[in-house]
C-alpha cells in the first residue's frame, strides 16, 4: 500500500513552454501533498505544501505564479511550471500524507518516483 | 547556515566495513528525525526513524542527541547494495501549517568489493 505515482517520469521541453506534472496517491487519500525540487548534488528543497480544496502554501523564494499548484481531489495534485527556462531543469518530486493517519505531530510522507525536467 | 547539515562525502569503504554518518540540525522546533536513503536518480525512501533512546534495525543503528542537536547513523558489515546517498531529515512543526520535512544535502556512500 501507500503508493504515489508521478507522470510524466521524464520531460524535455523548449524554453518558454509550460509543463504539467501530476502526482497521484493510488491506494489512499491525501489531504496534503508536498512538492520538492532537487538539483544535482543538492538536497530536496520543499517548494510548496498543497492542501486539498485550498490554496497551496509556498516556501520563501518560490514564485507562486510560475509554479502553479492545483489539488482538486484527495488523490491528485498537479504542478505546472509555466514559461519554463533552462534554470528550471531539475528533479521534481511529490509526496503525499495519508489522510487516514489522522492528527499528530508527524504522519509519514510517501514519495512519488519523481519527474526529471529538462528545458532546452 | 543550512538547517540540516551533513558531510557530503563521498565515503568509499570496503565491503564489511563499519561506517558512521553524522548530521546536525539547527531548528529547535524539530520534532521527528529520520534517515532516508536515495539511490541515483530515484526518490528518497525511508530507512528508519531516529529516537533519543537509540534504535537498531539489523545492521543499521541510529541515535539522536537532542541537547546537542545531533543525529547519527551507523552501518555495520557494509554491503555493496548499501551504496547510495543517505539523507538526514527532520520534521519541523510550523504553526498553522503542520509538519514539514527538511532534508540534509545527503552523504554519499560507495561500498567497494
Amino acid at each position: 500500500g501507500a503508493v504515489v505515482s508521478q507522470h510524466p517520469s521524464r520531460v524535455i521541453c523548449k524554453s518558454g513552454t509550460s509543463v504539467k506534472i501530476e502526482c497521484r496517491s493510488l491506494d489512499f487519500q491525501a489531504t496534503t501533498m508536498f512538492w520538492y525540487r532537487q538539483f544535482p548534488k543538492q538536497s530536496l528543497m520543499l517548494m510548496a505544501t498543497s492542501n486539498e480544496g485550498s490554496k497551496a502554501t509556498y516556501e520563501q523564494g518560490v514564485e507562486k505564479d510560475k509554479f502553479l499548484i492545483n489539488h482538486a481531489s484527495l488523490t491528485l495534485s498537479t504542478l505546472t511550471v509555466t514559461s519554463a527556462h533552462p534554470e528550471d531543469s531539475s528533479f521534481y518530486i511529490c509526496s503525499a500524507r495519508d489522510k487516514a493517519s489522522g492528527g499528530g505531530s508527524y504522519n509519514e510522507q510517501f514519495f512519488g518516483p519523481g519527474t526529471r525536467l529538462t528545458v532546452l | 547556515r543550512k538547517e540540516v547539515e551533513q558531510d557530503p562525502g563521498p565515503f568509499n569503504v570496503p565491503e564489511g566495513a563499519t561506517v558512521a554518518f553524522n548530521c546536525t540540525y539547527s531548528n529547535s522546533a524539530s520534532q521527528s528525525f529520520f534517515w532516508y536513503r536515495q539511490d541515483c536518480r530515484k526518490e528518497p525512501k525511508l530507512l528508519m526513524s531516529v529516537y533519543s533512546s537509540g534504535n537498531e534495525d539489523g545492521r543499521f543503528t541510529a541515535q539522536l542527541n537532542r541537547a546537542s542537536q545531533y543525529i547519527s547513523l551507523l552501518i555495520r558489515d557494509s554491503k555493496l547494495s548499501d551504496s547510495a546517498t543517505y539523507l538526514c531529515v527532520v520534521n519541523v512543526m510550523i504553526y498553522n501549517q503542520g509538519g514539514k520535512l527538511i532534508f540534509g544535502q545527503g552523504t554519499e556512500l560507495s561500498v567497494k568489493p
